[in-house]
């Protein structure tokens, strides 16, 4: 049984470009998470999805962040027109629908880096 | 808002115990757990505790819980080098879907 599994690992981009890190969650699970962990500092919850819904995105930041979850395929966090500030790791976690313990799972991260 | 606060840094001898702490502010949590991150890795969860009890033991973690005071601790007996990492801990909102991180204690074990 795969673990949470998130791609890339390492993206560089330069200011202005786009970042898309994606998410694929473990076999089972309908909730996807997504938290940000900036250097030396613990993660931030960013956006809890289920398929096809946005559940709660009070993390994220109102402007050039966006996150989906389609029906098929694995969540999208999307990043527009990057900024320096945005250099971070990006964990995907997510959890069973029926979890009443809260638990969730982490994947690897991707690890952004704008230059 | 939630708080989660853990001291920085913790340095201990191989074959000693180490004892993390943390405390947090929503005194709605329902459970709070451990998580602990090796360099360049994700997060991977060791034990969680309900809010109902105030010990859980699990080999060589045990955690213990004062909600009066709102002081979680991690316990790792008998500390292996194994056990470098960055350790946080965790409290989940009241919906569940939302976990609010401590910033973490990085844990050096000395042969």
């Amino acid at each position: 049984n795969a673990g949470v599994m998130q791609n890339p690992r390492h993206l560089v981009r330069r200011r202005g470009q786009e970042a898309r890190l994606r998410c694929s969650p473990m076999k089972g699970h309908s909730h996807v998470y997504w938290y940000r962990q900036l250097p030396e500092e613990g993660l931030k919850f960013m956006v809890y999805l289920q398929k096809e819904n946005i559940i709660d995105e009070s993390g994220m930041p109102k402007e050039r962040f966006s996150a989906e979850f389609p029906k098929e395929g694995p969540s999208i966090l999307r990043i527009q027109q990057v900024v320096r500030g945005d250099s971070a790791a990006y964990f995907c976690a997510s959890s069973p629908a029926t979890s009443g313990r809260g638990e969730q799972f982490f994947g690897p991260g991707t690890r952004l880096t704008v230059l | 808002g939630e708080d989660v606060e853990q001291s920085l840094f913790l340095s201990v001898r191989e074959g000693d115990s180490s004892v993390i702490n943390c405390t947090y502010t929503d005194s709605s949590s329902t459970y709070l757990y451990w998580y602990k991150q090796e360099p360049g890795a994700g997060l991977q969860l060791l034990t969680y505790i309900f809010s109902n009890m105030d010990m859980k033991q699990d080999q060589r973690l045990t955690v213990l819980l004062n909600k009066k005071d709102k002081h979680l601790s991690l316990r790792i007996a008998d500390t292996q080098t194994g056990d470098s990492a960055i350790y946080f801990c965790a409290e989940s909102n009241n919906a569940g879907n939302m976990l609010t991180f401590g910033g973490g204690t990085r844990l050096m074990v000395k042969p």
